[in-house]
């Protein structure tokens, strides 16, 4: 089944050592997200890939890096987390940018931050 | 900015209950509305979608009315399953943009 795959499920990092989570999708879709989703809160986007042109939202910190090497694959990379960062982190794809486009998403990443 | 509240959780039913999830939206323009379900271990899916006011959103025999007189688009199921229990979000997308603004989520969880 064409889906979204998010790697991996569970991570343990140490305050400041640098970790990458990935998203792959055999979707094929050409816009690419990350969101961030803490304890009983929102999800929370923190920027997005159409194809690949990169877009941050304005209040994402900059400890936060996204690379697309290809359409299939996205990576979100933090820098050096910190107790903060800890959440679950989504992927989600969508064909186009449009107002009712619908999203697919990953079962995302949970990130501990010790 | 735009925004979505929803109803605090979570929320416990008794199998074939009926169900109301409360969503109330803030926005400038006319946005689409969805209800995203996520199930325990998965991502979160689509539920249904409503793209303009009055439209009626179904599916799995859970309905939305977008409501813009009332900025509403509250959840509803005549009768719950046990498999129905997962949290749900509410969600809008301002016309011509492509970010969901989500809710807080309410968990639901439907006993035997």
């Amino acid at each position: 089944d064409a889906m979204v795959i998010q790697n991996p499920r569970y991570q343990v990092t140490q305050f400041g050592k640098p970790v990458t989570l990935s998203c792959s999708q055999t979707l094929n879709h050409n816009v690419m997200y990350w969101y961030q989703q803490k304890s009983s809160q929102a999800p929370k986007l923190l920027f997005h890939y159409y194809d690949k042109d990169f877009n941050n939202e304005a209040d994402t910190p900059d400890n936060f890096q996204s690379r697309r090497p290809n359409t299939s694959f996205c990576f979100l990379d933090i820098r050096s987390p910190g107790l903060g960062d800890a959440a679950m982190y989504l992927c989600a794809t969508s064909t186009t940018r449009a107002g009712a486009n619908v999203l697919t998403f990953g079962a995302g990443s949970r990130l501990t931050v010790l | 900015g735009d925004s979505v509240t929803q109803m605090e959780g979570p929320v416990t039913l008794s199998e074939e209950a009926f169900l109301t999830i409360n969503c109330t939206y803030t926005a400038t323009g006319y946005p689409s509305l969805f209800w995203y379900v996520q199930y325990p271990g998965e991502g979160l899916q689509l539920l249904l979608k409503a793209t303009k006011a009055d439209d009626k959103g179904s599916n799995k025999g859970f309905e939305a009315t977008y409501r813009k007189e009332t900025t509403s688009f509250h959840l509803e199921k005549g009768s719950v399953q046990v498999s129905d229990s997962a949290v749900y979000f509410c969600a809008l997308s301002e016309g011509g943009g492509y970010a969901l603004n989500f809710g807080k989520g309410t968990s639901l969880l439907v006993t035997p």
